[in-house]
Order: C-alpha cells, then sequence, then structure tokens
C-alpha cells in the first residue's frame, strides 16, 4: 500500500539555522503531496503542496520541490525563528487510487531555540 | 469563507462511559469528511471517512463509531470508553474532487 517516510526527529536548531525535513512516498501512481503543520495545542494547517513532478511548493520561507524520480518532497526553509516551533506533517494522495483519503508521515518535531 | 469546529475542545471520561464527539463544517456542501486520531508522541491515524450522509468507512477496527446524520455534520462515538482511547481527534473535510484536507482546531480526550 502507499506509504510516507519522514525524518522523525526530533529536531532542535537554533534561530536562522537551515532546516531540511526529508519526506519520501511510496505509491502506485504520481501522488499529489502536501505539508502540514501543527502548532501546539492545534489542529494541522496545511503549510504547502505539490501536484506533480517538478512543482515547488512555498509558503511562510518554507519550500518542498517534488522530485518525480525518488518521489521525495523535502521540505525546506533557510532561516528558521522561534515561532516555526512545530509538528510537520507529511502526506501523500495517490492520484491512481482512491481521492479520498491522505497517507501522513509519522510527523517530525521541530525546536527552534532563540 | 469555509470553516471547521469541534467540540468539545477537552473531554476526561472515566472508563466505561459513553463518548460523543461533533464535527460540522460551514460554508460548504457536500465535503468528503474524516476523523483521525492523534495519540501522545505519534503520528496521524486515519478512523473514519463519509463521502456522503450515511455513508460511513471504517479504516480500522475499534472501539469507536461514526455517524453523519446530516452533510455537515460529522460524530464520533463510542458506547464504553477504553484508556487506549485516550488522544487527540481531529476532524477534517475536503471538497469533492480538490486536493487539500482542512482540519478542525482537535478534541483532547482523557480517559481515566
Amino acid at each position: 500500500g502507499d506509504s510516507v517516510t519522514q525524518m522523525e526527529g526530533p529536531v532542535t536548531l537554533s534561530e536562522e539555522a537551515f532546516l531540511t525535513i526529508n519526506c519520501t512516498y511510496t505509491a502506485t501512481g504520481y501522488p499529489s503531496l502536501f505539508w502540514y503543520v501543527q502548532y501546539p495545542g492545534e489542529g494541522l494547517q496545511l503549510l504547502l503542496k505539490a501536484t506533480k513532478a517538478d512543482d515547488k511548493g512555498s509558503n511562510k520561507g518554507f519550500e518542498a520541490t517534488y522530485r518525480k524520480e525518488t518521489t521525495s518532497f523535502h521540505l525546506e526553509k533557510g532561516s528558521v525563528q522561534v515561532s516555526d516551533s512545530a509538528v510537520y506533517f507529511c502526506a501523500g494522495r495517490d492520484s491512481g487510487g482512491s481521492n479520498y483519503k491522505l497517507t501522513f508521515g509519522k510527523g517530525t518535531l521541530l525546536t527552534v531555540n532563540p | 469563507s469555509q470553516t471547521i469546529h469541534q467540540w468539545p475542545a477537552t473531554l476526561v471520561q472515566p472508563v466505561g462511559s459513553p463518548l460523543s464527539l461533533e464535527c460540522t463544517v460551514e460554508g460548504t456542501s457536500n465535503p468528503n469528511l474524516y476523523w483521525y486520531r492523534q495519540a501522545a508522541g505519534r503520528g496521524l491515524q486515519l478512523l473514519f471517512y463519509s463521502v456522503g450522509i450515511g455513508q460511513i468507512s471504517s479504516e480500522v477496527p475499534q472501539n469507536l463509531s461514526a455517524s453523519r446524520p446530516q452533510d455537515r455534520q460529522f460524530i464520533l462515538s463510542s458506547k464504553k470508553l477504553l484508556l487506549s482511547d485516550s488522544g487527540f481527534y481531529l476532524c477534517a473535510w475536503q471538497g469533492k474532487n480538490q486536493e487539500t484536507q482542512y482540519f478542525g482546531p482537535g478534541t483532547r480526550l482523557l480517559v481515566l
């Protein structure tokens, strides 16, 4: 079945450091890929997405590029802030299967220290 | 614009008691609706989804059930709670033929 593998962390960085959280997706087709963010005590918010190969999603300084060859969608930010501390989830929906369901990774806890 | 509500925000219940969590969506019609559970320190587990009124699909066998009595209302229930039912329950909606799921604020359930 479909699966999402992401770096589990936790990840601890200093403010203004560079962030990378790896994510790869295994599916029968070419999935749409998403990054969600969950701030403490809250629900998930969509951070960015890409629906086809070579698409780049970006939002709030975060970027991720859909690499077709490896079905990877690594999340990056050039300079993190304390307010970026949250849990980040990678998710995918296989275009070849049911479009009802997303497959989520296990989440990566990011802590940014001042 | 669309909004999604969940209540209660927090719930503490004794083992063996019943449960009812409610989720409602505004500003859209005929959405797909989802219930997820997030146990402490773990990822998201899809529990149920619904593509229409009265249509429920269960993803994992468990102590919980779901119902969709109205187009924009999704209810998660249990007749007798277990300790293992503790967690953070998230409701989400997705428009038909759309890419993105949108999440509610969640309900934190503690079973003692």
